[in-house]
């Protein structure tokens, strides 16, 4: 069965600093997808990226990078220069070969201070 | 292109009563999907459909729970007999399923919070 981890219960960061948010995951099948979304207080899921299982980059989008260890099945969100904006839960979720079901980790919560 | 629109944001209901929830997704988008997130945790899949067909369920929609997507456009997820443990947030998401994840990924509405006292 697949299943994300994500155990940092929160955490606190200085506008401008860069931040990493951990995320495992386990499944048996060899293609899978990971993604990381943004939850801010009004609710709505913002997409930030996506990591194939297959991929071999890791993946980066603007100030967003994922760190796909594949041996460690980690694949953790690497936050350069955080901005006050960007303090919200944050999401790691995996898809599994041809389903269409995503499955979430409990999410972790990030503030940024100024 | 507007986003996925959720129809409505909040829901407040005394146990015992039906309810229903509607999701517009982005337009030309086949596959539509329904997520349940209570508080604390990340959403949990309730079911999928590509065009009008519902292809995936998830064990958590009870007998209670039933989505429709009659036209392949708008879908609506009905609760009958509401119970307190339904209390949660109700998202939809939708994407067009043409090309690959990293440009075509699952896109989320404003979600339909639900009280049932």
């Amino acid at each position: 069965a697949q299943k994300i981890t994500q155990t940092q219960p929160g955490m606190f960061v200085q506008e401008k600093e860069a931040v990493t948010l951990d995320c495992t995951y386990d499944t048996s099948d060899p293609s899978y997808g990971l993604f990381w979304y943004k939850q801010p207080s009004s609710g709505e899921m913002i997409f930030l990226i996506y990591q194939g299982s297959y991929d071999q980059q890791n993946a980066t989008e603007g100030r967003y990078s994922l760190n796909f260890q594949k041996a460690r099945k980690s694949a953790n969100l690497v936050i350069s220069a955080s901005q006050l904006g960007d303090s919200a839960m944050y999401f790691c979720a995996m898809i599994q070969g041809g389903s269409e079901k995503l499955v979430f980790g409990k999410g972790m919560k990030l503030t940024v201070n100024p | 292109d507007t986003g996925v629109s959720q129809d409505p944001r909040h829901k407040i209901t005394k146990r015992g009563q039906n309810v229903t929830f509607r999701c517009d997704p982005i337009s030309e988008h086949n596959r539509l999907y329904w997520y349940r997130q209570t508080l604390g945790q990340g959403p949990e899949f309730l079911t999928y459909f590509q065009n009008e067909a519902q292809l995936e369920k998830s064990r958590l929609l009870s007998d209670r729970f039933s989505a429709e997507r009659p036209k392949g456009s708008f879908s609506t997820l009905e609760i009958q007999r509401t119970e307190q443990g339904d209390s949660a947030m109700y998202l939809c998401a939708s994407r067009g399923g043409w090309r690959d994840w990293t440009t075509d990924t699952q896109y989320f509405g404003p979600g339909t919070r639900l009280t049932v006292l």
